[in-house]
Order: structure tokens, then sequence, then C-alpha cells
């Protein structure tokens, strides 16, 4: 089956500091891979997605790169700052005939970033 | 763009009663729709999948005539909790994908469930 690993938290950074949350997956065929962001009282936001090997994907200064060798999705940013904090999931999906199946997804990464 | 409504956002009810929710793509026509349950600090658990005019395809351990899934209609989606039992209670959230973007599924706010 497929499954999600990600670093639990919280983490707790200042402000600016380098962030890496840490993501690795075993999957049945070839996965894409996602970070999802839920800020408080909201649903979860799509942050970035990379859809094969090699791929970064980007946004808001996060950014992941697919590493099929080591299986991993790890979440960086250089400088984070307060508006960042919120929790932080690590997500898989297989594709499947007419679209991606439904998402499995890592335990979440509760990120407090202090001033 | 591509947002996700989902009604009621918190319910309480009696147990052995029923609960309808409802999950509505706003701006797009979902031919994808997923449902999700987060227990309190855990990740979310895929439940089911529904196509348009299809059946649901639940996960294994999920029980069919427990949770039930419409997706009547291209942008509304709902589930009912029958004969909802304490354990039930959690957070339900939809998520709704459309004919473009086959990997990007875009998320309801959530519904909370409390059965007493």
């Amino acid at each position: 089956g497929n499954s999600v690993t990600q670093m639990e938290g919280p983490v707790t950074l200042s402000e600016e500091a380098f962030l890496t949350i840490n993501c690795t997956y075993t999957a049945t065929g070839y996965p894409s891979l996602f970070w999802y962001v839920q800020y408080p009282g909201e649903g979860l936001q799509l942050l970035l997605k990379a859809t094969k090997a090699d791929d970064k994907g980007s946004n808001k200064g996060f950014e992941a790169t697919y590493r099929k060798e080591t299986t991993s999705f790890h979440l960086e940013k250089g400088s984070v700052q307060v508006s960042d904090s919120a929790v932080y999931f690590c997500a898989l999906s297989v594709y499947s005939g007419g679209g991606a199946d439904g998402l499995t997804f890592g335990k979440g990464t509760h990120l407090i970033i202090q001033p | 763009g591509a947002v996700v409504s989902q009604h009621p956002s918190w319910v309480i009810c009696k147990s052995g009663t029923s609960v309808k929710i409802e999950c509505r793509s706003l701006d797009f026509q979902a031919t994808t729709m997923f449902w999700y349950r987060q227990f309190p600090k855990q990740s979310l658990m895929l439940m089911a999948t529904s196509n348009e005019g299809s059946k649901a395809t639940y996960e294994q351990g999920v029980e069919k005539d427990k949770f039930l899934i419409n997706h009547a209609s291209l942008t509304l989606s709902t589930l009912t909790v029958t004969s909802a039992h304490p354990e039930d209670s959690s957070f339900y959230i939809c998520s709704a994908r459309g004919r473009q973007g086959l990997y990007t599924q875009y998320f309801g706010p959530g519904t909370r469930l409390t059965v007493l």
C-alpha cells in the first residue's frame, strides 16, 4: 500500500530561520507528491506539487524536490515568517485511468514561527 | 477560482440519528469528489471516492451502509452518516477535482460532527 511519513511537531523556529520538514513515502506505482498547508481555522490548501522524479515544486518561497532514489519530498524555505505558522501535510496520489486517486497523507507537522 | 464549500460547518446530533453533509464546487464542475475523515491531531484518511453519476468507491474498512455518499450532479456530493454514534464524531472534509488538472484537488473547509 501507500504511506507517507513526515516529521511530527510541533516545530518551533524563530522568524527568518531556515526550515526543513522531512517527508518520505512508499507507493505502488508512480506517485505524484504534494505539500498541503492548513492555516488555523481554514481548509487545506495546495502549497506545491511534483508529478515526476527530479521535479521541483515551488510556491511562496517554499520548495520541495521529488527524489525517487531516496523516496523523499522534503519541504524547505530559506527564511520563514510568522505568517507561515500552520500545519503542513505531505501527501501522495497515484494516477490511475481517469485521474489521480485520493490522497494519502502524512500525519502533519505543526509549524510555529516566533517573532 | 476553484472554491469548494461544505455545509454545515459544524453539527451536533443525538446518537442514533442521521446527519447529511453537503459538499459543493462553486465555480467549476467536479467530476470526482473525495471524502476524508480527520481525527484530532491526526492525519486525513480517505474514506471514499465518488464520480458524478456513479456509485462511490469506499476504502477498506469504511462501512458503506453507515457512510452513504451521493454524487448526483457535477457540483454537489453528499455524505450521510446513518445511525450516528459517538465514535463517528470527527472532522469530515471533502475535496473536488475537475476535468482539467488531473492531480489537483480543492478542499472544502470541513464539517465538525459531534455525536452525543
